[in-house]
């Protein structure tokens, strides 16, 4: 069970969009639609802001969304603001009820 | 609101064992997965595994010979316990809920403790 794989850095200007790779292998990303991406700002915990590939929780706003192709997720960030910088990490299930996460991305807002 | 807090000691002899707890308020463990993970200073997050409030459980493979995950319904709590640690076990641990509604993606977290292996 290796870690998903993730650009180390994206940055963008605010008002721009941004796009998170995250790739896998087709015995997680690719089997299942059960990806989902986190947002963690430094020394804080993880926050949820897509589940299911690209489903939003309440409260996280529409300028996030996420999509999937093959094994291969991403993570769109739309009109970047300056609170998006952050890390994001994504996670898969794995089968046989175990799950794995990406290694991080940090975002840089210009 | 449903609220995790970890606890435990923050720091661990090498070769001996972690021990921390996780306790859940405003809620219940029932009908829930309760999940551990951790964050190795700079580096990214990486699940160790997850206890339904049944007992069952599941661990990554890679920790599975060190890893106990324990649940007492009673205290509204569930447990870590990690052998033989060493230097590459210092991290930040998270406990997390699993949420069924969201198939299972974990939705709320704790804020996290720092554990440091060192003599």
């Amino acid at each position: 069970q290796s870690a998903l794989t993730q650009p180390a850095s994206v940055s963008g200007s605010p008002g721009q969009s941004i796009t998170i790779s995250c790739t896998g292998t087709s015995s997680d990303v690719g089997s299942y639609n059960l990806v989902s991406w986190y947002q963690q700002y430094p020394g804080k915990a993880p926050q949820l802001m897509i589940y299911e590939v690209s489903k939003r929780p309440s409260g996280v706003s529409n300028r996030f969304s996420g999509s999937k192709s093959g094994n291969t997720a991403s993570l769109t960030i739309s009109g970047l603001q300056a609170e998006d910088e952050a890390d994001y990490y994504c996670c898969s299930y794995a089968g046989s009820s175990t799950w794995v996460f990406g290694g991080g991305t940090k975002l840089t807002v210009l | 609101q449903v609220q995790l807090q970890e606890s435990g000691p923050g720091l661990v002899k090498p070769s001996e064992t972690l021990s921390l707890t996780c306790t859940v308020s405003g809620g219940s463990l029932s009908s829930y997965y309760w999940s551990w993970s951790r964050q190795r200073p700079g580096k990214g997050l990486e699940w160790i595994g997850w206890i339904y409030y049944s007992g069952i459980t599941h661990y990554n493979p890679s920790l599975n010979s060190r890893v106990t995950i324990s649940v007492d319904t009673s205290k509204n709590q569930f447990s870590l316990k990690l052998s033989s640690v060493t230097a590459a076990d210092t991290a930040v641990y998270y406990c997390a809920r699993a949420n069924y509604a969201l198939e299972d993606t974990f939705d709320i977290w704790g804020q996290g403790t720092m554990v440091t292996v060192s003599s």
